[in-house]
């Protein structure tokens, strides 16, 4: 089963507002990555974060590897009615050749 | 478009079936990934391949099975199909050839046991 907390479960937000996501786990991973999912489409890649304390922009998204290695957040700044979709936190501990767990996920429903 | 594919985009069977599922990695990616969306278990990892290795299992049924071919394609075979198999079968790639691994995903499988 899942080991990733992902916290809110939704959001229901209005256009130009700033959204904010978090990912915590019990154990330690040494990569974090955030996806985007659309209905009936794959997950999309937005950031990978690979060291602790890193903090990476991909245009109005901004994520962050906490210090603990434990938990990750994803912030997007003055949504637009694109970013509708959940988004996906995954981590990948060092003993796991890639394997990757998943959170639950975030639906994010802009209005205008 | 990540440049990973899956066929085909949708599938319906019956119990007891077997069905197979492709999956052609990025160019140049190596490592080949099953992950398996359902409503109450989320996204579980199945499966991993490298070069044609078996790397890594997850949660992966009996009645499940994958194997990785000479010119990186996978195939993910499932049998004795029962209605909890439906789901969506997503295969990721990566190239895993330095500790920058990000993983691409298809567009998924959605699979329908009737």
């Amino acid at each position: 089963g899942q080991q990733l907390n992902q916290s809110p479960q939704s959001m229901f937000i209005q256009e130009g507002e700033d959204v904010s996501m978090n990912c915590t786990s019990s154990s330690i991973f040494n990569t974090w990555l955030w996806y985007k999912q659309d209905p009936g489409e794959g997950p999309v890649l937005l950031i990978a974060l690979y060291k602790a304390g890193e903090l990476t922009s991909n245009g109005r998204l901004t994520a962050q590897f906490g210090i603990t290695r434990k938990d990750s957040f994803l912030n997007i700044s003055a949504s637009i009615p694109s970013d509708v979709g959940i988004y996906f936190c995954a981590g990948r501990k060092s003993d796991s050749w890639g394997k990757l767990q998943f959170g639950a996920g975030t639906q994010v429903v802009v209005t205008p | 478009d990540s440049g990973v594919t899956q066929t085909p985009k949708h599938l319906i069977t019956a119990t007891g079936q077997r069905v197979t599922l492709r999956c052609s990695p990025r160019s140049g990616d190596l490592s080949v990934y099953w992950y398996q969306q359902s409503l109450d278990q989320g996204l579980q990892f199945l499966i991993h391949y490298y070069n044609g290795e078996e790397r890594a299992k997850g949660n992966i049924l009996e009645r499940f099975s994958a194997q990785q071919f000479p010119d990186l394609h996978s195939e993910l075979n499932l049998s004795s199909l029962e209605l909890g198999d439906s789901a969506l079968y997503f295969c990721a790639s990566s190239s895993d050839r330095s500790s920058y691994n990000e993983q691409f995903f298809g567009p998924g499988t959605r699979l329908t046991v009737l």
